[in-house]
């Protein structure tokens, strides 16, 4: 079955980049998504990537795709006190654009 | 990013009690809405897709004569749970989708607690 997993915690310096990891195991899936959630509130769209896509950039996030891997990535650059929330990793499966969630990684930035 | 709305944003109401989550799409058409439960610190999880002015499709385990979905215009569905029980205290998270879109855009989400 559809499954999505992502490492739980991670801890960066303030100024330092950032990379979120995600694996997922649908090969049928057509997009791939980024969400950030901040305490106590909704989704936020970060970022998305086509399955034929091996790279997106958006200033500072950068989304690498390995296919064959099933390997997802989020690159935040120049990590901020504010990047501090639940990063999601989805994918898109089916044909009602149903998203399949990871479980989350806790970004935490200090100092 | 389109934007999704949710009310209320906080419940409080007593066991046996039945309460209802409006979402609403305030400027695009949602041909397809979502409804998540998210428990403290986990992920989503997909309760039910519905479609416009059809029957809502519930996810395995998810019982739909608890939680009962309309989706009655492209604007706007409702999500009632039936007979709250301590239980079905959750994040409760509505989100939306147009008809060509790949995007999904998501409210802000009703803290339900049930005593």
């Amino acid at each position: 079955g559809e499954d999505v997993e992502q490492s739980l915690f991670l801890s960066v310096r303030e100024g330092d980049s950032s990379v979120i990891n995600c694996t997922y195991t649908d090969s049928s899936s057509t997009y791939l998504y980024w969400y950030k959630q901040e305490p106590g509130a909704g989704l936020q769209l970060l970022t998305y990537i086509f399955s034929n896509m091996d790279m997106k950039q958006d200033q500072r996030l950068t989304v690498l795709l390995n296919k064959k891997d099933k390997h997802l990535s989020l690159r935040i650059a120049d990590t901020q006190t504010g990047d501090s929330a639940i990063y999601f990793c989805a994918e898109k499966s089916g044909g009602y654009n149903k998203l399949i969630f990871g479980a989350g990684t806790r970004l935490a930035v200090h100092p | 990013g389109a934007v999704v709305s949710q009310h209320p944003s906080r419940v409080i109401c007593k066991s046996g009690t039945s309460v209802k989550i409006e979402c609403r799409s305030l400027d695009f058409q949602a041909t397809t809405m979502f409804w998540y439960r998210q428990f403290p610190k986990q992920s989503l999880m997909l309760m039910a897709t519905s479609n416009e002015g059809s029957k809502a499709t519930y996810e395995q385990g998810v019982e739909k004569d608890k939680f009962l979905i309309n989706h009655a215009s492209l604007t706007l569905s409702t999500l009632t749970v039936t007979s709250a029980h301590p239980e079905d205290s959750s994040f409760y998270i509505c989100s939306a989708a147009g008809d060509s879109t790949y995007e999904q855009y998501f409210g802000p989400g009703t803290r339900l607690t049930v005593t």
